[in-house]
């Protein structure tokens, strides 16, 4: 049973070119995280994605950065227009499809697990 | 908002010696609260989680936590600490889609 698979493990941009960072979930998992992870700053949330929605992206920056989710295939993440500060572990998780598990409000206690992350370097 | 805080950047412990590491959190309702590790260049995985129930959580590793409600605490607890612990712990709550996490807290155990 794999795991959330991220690709690239490592990415290596220039200064103004896009960064695509890929993600599956664990099988028979449909809601989609990512997390970015600066030096020295903990582990932030940016966006949390079913199937071809988002559901919240309160941690994404406005401008450069999107994410989806498609019906087929993985979620991604763009950067577009790299700049130095964007260097950093970016980490995607996966959890069940909450609708199978009992509610008592929108996060049903539900585990999230974790890829092995993408490191991108902006150089 | 659902937070969590975790007030040790780093704890020193000596292989063999109990470990604690800390957690506080801040929710409204009933709290869900979670512990994952972080080694070196990987992922972060999964130890253990409080939904209801026993308030001392069982998890990966031989780890536990006790969920205090009165000190609103969440701590990770170890009896016997290994070498191999020696990692990023990171304390987390869910508010209300995906969970929070606490700034982390660096474990280090010294033969």
């Amino acid at each position: 049973n794999a795991g959330v698979m991220q690709n690239p493990r490592h990415l290596v941009r220039r200064r103004g070119q896009e960064a695509r960072l890929r993600c599956s979930p664990m099988k028979g998992h449909s809601h989609v995280y990512w997390y970015r992870q600066l030096p020295e700053e903990g582990l932030k949330f940016m966006v949390y994605l079913q199937k071809e929605n988002i559901i919240d992206e309160s941690g994404m920056p406005k401008e450069r950065f999107s994410a989806e989710f498609p019906k087929e295939g993985p979620s991604i993440l763009r950067i577009q227009q790299v700049v130095r500060g964007d260097s950093a572990a970016y980490f995607c998780a996966s959890s069940q499809d909450i609708l199978n598990q009992v509610q008592t409000g929108p996060y049903s206690g539900n585990t999230i697990y974790f890829g092995e992350g993408s490191w991108l370097t902006v150089v | 908002a659902q937070s969590v805080a975790q007030p040790e950047d780093q704890v020193n412990v000596a292989e063999g010696n109990p470990l604690t590491v800390k957690c506080t959190y801040s929710v409204s309702g009933n709290p869900y609260l979670f512990w994952y590790v972080q080694y070196p260049n990987r992922g972060l995985q999964f130890l253990l989680k409080y939904i209801t129930g026993d308030n001392l959580v069982k998890g990966s590793y031989g780890f536990e936590a006790e969920f205090n409600k009165s000190q609103t605490s969440f701590h990770l607890k170890k009896p016997s600490a290994l070498v191999s612990d020696s990692a990023l712990y990171f304390c987390a709550v869910p508010p209300p889609y995906a969970l929070n996490f606490g700034k982390g807290t660096s474990l280090l155990v010294t033969p």
